[in-house]
């Protein structure tokens, strides 16, 4: 049974249309991540959310943008994509009980192939 | 067979033999290490993972080595399988370093019958 489940599996927009992509988990897991990942690379993190902190990579456009309504819930909205957008969107959670713990085992769903037309 | 990871992102084998995927790390301080196996079209897939204080752990099938000295980091698969095809992504954490991972360029692999 998926654990982190992303809806939807592939969504086309067009150039300049706001679009929203959703991440759902059942881990019950504290910090969730967003993603980008562009063929033939490793995955990039965009932002991730530590319970209800919310933390933003330096190199993140302003043009990405996250919300996490809940600990089962999160999205990535997209204001304006351009074609430069199209990617893969992953979506991870992880259990981190203590800042300090080594250890971050994080557990990705299926992503979402992103088209921009 | 055997990749030297960044240098050689593709790795060719023959089924049933063992391959040897390699990934230099980046922080020398880095506590804690992750291989993953990302399938075309999936998400990324936990495999195995390694403290800094541990130079080798062995899972089913693989074994991850770490040689913390030229911060460098392989994955060994025994008797490599038509469904170990995949792009093999390891990554690096460090503890206070705000709960990422930073993800290595990935190793194609390729298992030929």
């Amino acid at each position: 049974d998926a654990m982190v489940i992303q809806n939807p599996r592939y969504q086309v927009t067009q150039f300049g249309k706001p679009v929203t992509l959703s991440c759902s988990q059942t881990l019950n897991h504290n910090v969730m991540y967003w993603y980008q990942q562009k063929s033939s690379q490793a995955p990039k993190l965009l932002f991730h959310y530590y319970d209800k902190d919310f933390n933003n990579e330096a190199d993140t456009p302003d043009n990405f943008q996250s919300r996490r309504p809940n600990t089962s819930f999160c999205f990535l909205d997209i204001r304006s994509p351009g074609l430069g957008d199209a990617a893969m969107y992953l979506c991870a959670t992880s259990r981190v009980r203590d800042r300090t713990l080594a250890k971050n085992i994080q557990y990705f769903g299926a992503g979402t192939r992103l088209s921009v037309l | 067979g055997e990749s030297v990871g960044l240098h050689l992102p593709t790795l060719s084998v023959q089924e049933g033999d063992n391959s040897i995927i390699n990934c230099a790390y980046s922080n020398s301080a880095s506590d804690y290490f992750i291989w993953y196996k990302q399938e075309s079209g999936k998400g990324p897939q936990f495999i195995i993972d390694i403290r800094s204080n541990m130079d080798k752990r062995q899972g089913q099938r693989v074994t991850v080595l770490l040689n913390k000295t030229v911060k460098h980091l392989s994955l060994q698969i025994a008797a490599t399988q038509p469904g170990d095809s995949a792009v093999y992504f390891c990554a690096e954490f460090l503890t206070g370093g705000g709960n990422k991972l930073t993800f290595g360029t990935g190793t194609q692999l390729k298992v030929e019958l």
